[in-house]
């Protein structure tokens, strides 16, 4: 099964920092990778799809970048808004579509 | 308005069993893939179930194979989810989400795009 493996797993920052959250996958999936933003007690929001695209309606703060197996998350200017966990999950064709451990990104 | 609504979590003891109920309005459900996430108290996603529009293509999570069934009632716009022997691992909230086919440059990838409020889960005696 395919593994992706997330980092860091909590961040501090400011309001108006860029900030940048990466995954790994253990073995090549393509573009197959998506974003997603959870905050407390609310269920996961998509943010980002084929590794870069915009799922509709996402600031365009956000980012998704892709360099063969490594992936990332950049939010360019945090806003209040922004502070949640961060998931990223492989969408490789057939399940089991993991995800990544998480990236609590907290207010500094 | 796009909606999945599930039902059915609660209190259940070890060895016991639920079947949780995941309600979709406002789109085709017919013509979408639907999955089944969990999420245990204060830990990440992980992934459990996935049920192709046919309802011929299933899969499970190696973690609960063989103690689920996941099944889909086109009639009521419905995908539901059967669990026996449940573990006290089992605890979590579970989410169903709609898979939706998404095109970039000509190609098709596979993004849970609608998410329900999730339904909690909790085994203990």
């Amino acid at each position: 099964d395919i593994q992706v493996t997330q980092s860091p797993s909590s961040l501090s920052a400011s309001v108006g920092d860029r900030v940048t959250i990466t995954c790994r996958a253990s073995q090549n999936i393509g573009r197959y990778l998506n974003w997603f933003q959870q905050k407390p007690g609310k269920a996961p929001t998509l943010l980002i799809y084929a590794a870069s695209s915009l799922q509709s309606g996402v600031p365009s703060r956000f980012t998704g970048t892709r360099s063969g197996a490594d992936f990332t998350l950049t939010i360019s200017s945090l806003q209040p808004e922004d502070f949640a966990t961060y998931y990223c999950q492989q969408s490789y064709y057939t399940p089991p579509y993991s995800f990544g451990q998480g990236t609590k990104l907290e207010i500094k | 308005e796009v909606q999945l609504v599930e039902s059915g979590g609660g209190l259940v003891q070890p060895g016991g069993s639920l079947r949780l109920s995941c309600a979709a309005s406002g789109f085709t459900f017919s013509s979408y893939t639907m999955t089944w996430v969990r999420q245990a108290p204060g830990k990440g996603l992980e992934w459990v179930s996935y049920i192709s529009e046919t309802d011929k293509i299933i899969y499970y999570a190696d973690s609960m194979k063989g103690r689920l069934t996941i099944s889909r009632d086109i009639a009521k716009n419905s995908v539901y989810l059967q669990m026996n022997s449940l573990r006290a691992e089992d605890t979590a909230v579970y989410y169903c989400a709609r898979v939706n086919v998404m095109v970039w440059e000509e190609t098709d990838y596979y993004g849970m795009d609608v998410w329900g409020q999730g339904t909690a889960v909790t085994v203990s005696s």
